[in-house]
């Protein structure tokens, strides 16, 4: 089964802090996602991309295709950053228009 | 105010009780999704719809179903035949059926407990 794996699963950083979360998958993709999910549930989209790298204030998503590898980096981290954030990614293939999710990564950001 | 909306956010079940969840979309978008989340795993797609009145199912769809009458709205009616139904459900669209590289746009999700 492809899967989607998240690393690390728990990360307490200070205010602050330089932050990287770590995704990895498996096979071929069309596309993959960063989403954030606060406590009390609702999910955002943060990123999709499925080449290079983007930016949008302090966060930055790579990817890196051959190594089948996305990181999502946090610069100057504060405690509303705190949330669980989600990798997920689209498998490339005819009728491939499911996402597979990782667990999840959750962050807590320390004043 | 373009969105997704669930309803309602908390909801409490007896077991043996079918219960219907509420998604409705103002974005105009073709696609519409369920996803269920538990502890410690990843979201997992229960049905999802390309368009009005056709639906296919996704990786868990046993014990659960859905309707699409309507482009803006995509009811999950969890049965008594789902094993465990306590989670957390999402509903979710994305612009275009094929979706592949579009963004998904989440709801805010209801909470299920089965007493």
């Amino acid at each position: 089964k492809n899967e989607v794996e998240q690393s690390p699963q728990n990360l307490t950083a200070q205010e602050g802090e330089f932050i990287t979360i770590n995704c990895s998958y498996s096979v071929g993709i069309s596309a993959l996602h960063w989403l954030q999910q606060h406590p009390g549930g609702g999910i955002v989209s943060l990123f999709m991309l499925s080449s290079g790298k983007k930016k949008h204030g302090r966060l930055i998503a790579t990817i890196n295709i051959q190594e089948k590898h996305s990181s999502l980096h946090i610069t100057a981290s504060h405690p509303r950053d705190s949330a669980v954030y989600i990798c997920a990614v689209r498998y490339s293939g005819a009728g491939s228009y499911q996402l597979t999710f990782g667990k999840g990564t959750k962050l807590s950001v320390i004043p | 105010d373009g969105g997704i909306t669930q309803s309602p956010k908390y909801l409490f079940r007896k077991e043996g009780q079918n219960v219907t969840l509420s998604c409705e979309q103002n974005l105009n978008h073709d696609a519409m999704y369920w996803y269920r989340q538990d502890p410690g795993q990843g979201l997992r797609l229960i049905y999802y719809s390309q368009i009005v009145n056709d639906f296919q199912k996704g990786d868990i769809a046993e014990g659960y179903s859905v309707s699409r009458e309507k482009k803006e709205s995509f009811p999950l009616t969890v049965t008594s035949a789902q094993k465990n139904p306590t989670a957390f459900y999402l509903c979710a669209s994305t612009r275009l059926a094929s979706g592949s590289t579009d963004t998904q746009y989440f709801g805010p999700g209801t909470r299920l407990t089965v007493l």
